[in-house]
């Protein structure tokens, strides 16, 4: 069966620019989350989805950061006015119970 | 204030020997933990998990040990091969929550 995925792969932006990233989850899971890893960095926690509750926020970094997820399903997670310290790979990962999360390749973000 | 600490940021070891890599925890109120390996440019893969009512884990050459008096978590992988080189996270569950180590990277050599 699929797995996550991720587009895009790469996004090489301008600063001052939005991007929009996307995430097809695994088809069933309820739980999506967005986490981001810089350079030498580990995991950082962004936002998390579970069906159809409001999703928690505690970990996008500022306004400029949002997300959302349609028909609990397909998650886009959009970054306005980009800065050069947004440059990272930002994953995906769904779960169908509260503990195994799978994760798609990833989307490297790079803001010059 | 990080609740989940790998201290160490890499690791090299011989092929065949033991590969111990470490992690340590502060809330005492997680439930789970997990070990993800990631290789670059891909998604980290789920590895191994324990839960917090049991002390170890084993799978194949892969067991996790954990210690819950000293909030500390291990996986030892033996014997190791080199294409067991890539960056490990430990990750301790609380409320559908992962939160994540900042990963240590193991290079097995040949």
């Amino acid at each position: 069966g699929a797995g996550v995925s991720q587009s895009p792969s790469n996004k090489v932006t301008e600063k001052g620019k939005d991007v929009e990233l996307r995430c097809d989850p695994i088809s069933g899971h309820t739980a999506l989350y967005w986490y981001r890893q810089s350079l030498g960095q580990g995991l950082e926690f962004l936002i998390y989805f579970q069906g159809n509750s409001a999703p928690d926020k505690s970990g996008l970094p500022s306004d400029r950061f949002s997300a959302e997820r349609t028909g609990g399903s397909v998650s886009t997670l959009t970054i306005q006015r980009t800065q050069q310290e947004d440059s990272a790979v930002y994953l995906c990962a769904s779960s169908f119970d509260a503990y195994e999360q799978y994760f798609g390749p990833g989307t490297r973000l790079t803001v010059t | 204030d990080q609740q989940v600490k790998q201290n160490s940021p890499s690791l090299s070891v011989q092929e065949g020997r033991i590969s111990i890599l470490n992690c340590d925890y502060t809330n005492s109120m997680f439930d789970y933990f997990l070990w993800y390996k990631k290789y670059p440019a891909e998604g980290p893969t789920f590895l191994i998990s324990i839960s917090s009512i049991k002390d170890k884990n084993e799978d194949g050459r892969f067991t996790v040990f954990l210690n819950k008096s000293a909030k500390h978590l291990s996986l030892h992988i033996v014997p190791s091969q080199p294409g067991d080189s890539a960056v490990y996270f430990c990750a301790a569950s609380l409320d559908n929550m992962l939160t994540f180590g900042g990963g240590t990277r193991l290079m097995v050599k040949p």
